[in-house]
């Protein structure tokens, strides 16, 4: 039971160009929701969160919108640069159990010069 | 100050032995949490330790377990290793401030490369 999804595995944007990975969840008690980048050989690196009491949240090139009655986010990062070429993953967790993410598969987003 | 630590980097085993993987915190984050991330399953919640007790578990076998010392660092167990449980396995910690969600963040280590032949 994959209570979060990422449903595209991979995503290739012209630099400069808008990125835009989604993310699908199914468990209505997730109330916060984290992105991670992750390069090879590194572990993921927290980008940016959003609670669900926001639709919204921007920090500097990205963006993640949050629209709970369809129980889907979206990451949105512009302008794209070469630097963000990573795997993209979609974390959520419970008020109950906020230490225990749990991640959709990943997207991997590949930025093209 | 210094990141997520994890000890040590690559590691091979065979059937049937045992391993320890370490983790040492940020400083001042007391919650420390492992994962497990596989081609087949991604990544997995496997537990979570706060002042040195198990506070939450995911759906793994008792062939994995947990400990946390008094000054944060922890270290993961796991017994009779199988096939199966080659993977990279992640360490996060986190300041867990009763206050405030943004302090739950989790921030991640480079991981252990497990390889069990």
């Amino acid at each position: 039971d994959q209570q979060v999804k990422q449903n595209s595995p991979s995503l290739s944007v012209q630099e400069g160009r808008i990125s835009i990975l989604n993310c699908d969840y199914t468990n209505s008690m997730f109330d916060y929701f984290l992105w991670y980048k992750k390069y090879p050989a590194e572990g993921p690196t927290f980008l940016i969160s959003i609670s669900s009491i926001k639709d919204k949240n921007e920090d500097g090139r990205f963006t993640v919108f949050l629209n709970k009655s369809a129980k889907h986010l979206s990451l949105h990062i512009v302008p794209s640069q070469p630097g963000d070429s990573a795997v993209y993953f979609c974390a959520a967790s419970d008020g109950q159990g906020a230490q225990k993410l749990v991640f959709g598969q990943g997207t991997r987003l590949t930025i093209n010069p | 100050k210094a990141g997520v630590t994890q000890t040590p980097r690559y590691l091979i085993k065979t059937r049937g032995q045992q391993v320890t993987l370490s983790c040492s915190p940020i400083s001042g984050h007391r919650s420390v949490s492992w994962y497990q991330q596989t081609p087949g399953q991604g990544l997995q919640f496997l537990f979570e330790y706060f002042s040195e007790t198990q506070r939450n578990k995911g759906n793994f076998p008792g062939r994995f377990s947990g400990r946390q010392f008094s000054n944060s660092r922890s270290e993961m167990n796991v017994s009779t290793l199988e096939l199966g449980d080659s993977a990279l396995y992640l360490c996060a910690s986190s300041l867990v401030d009763g206050g405030a969600i943004a302090k739950n963040i989790q921030y991640f280590g480079a991981g252990t490369r497990l390889s069990v032949l």
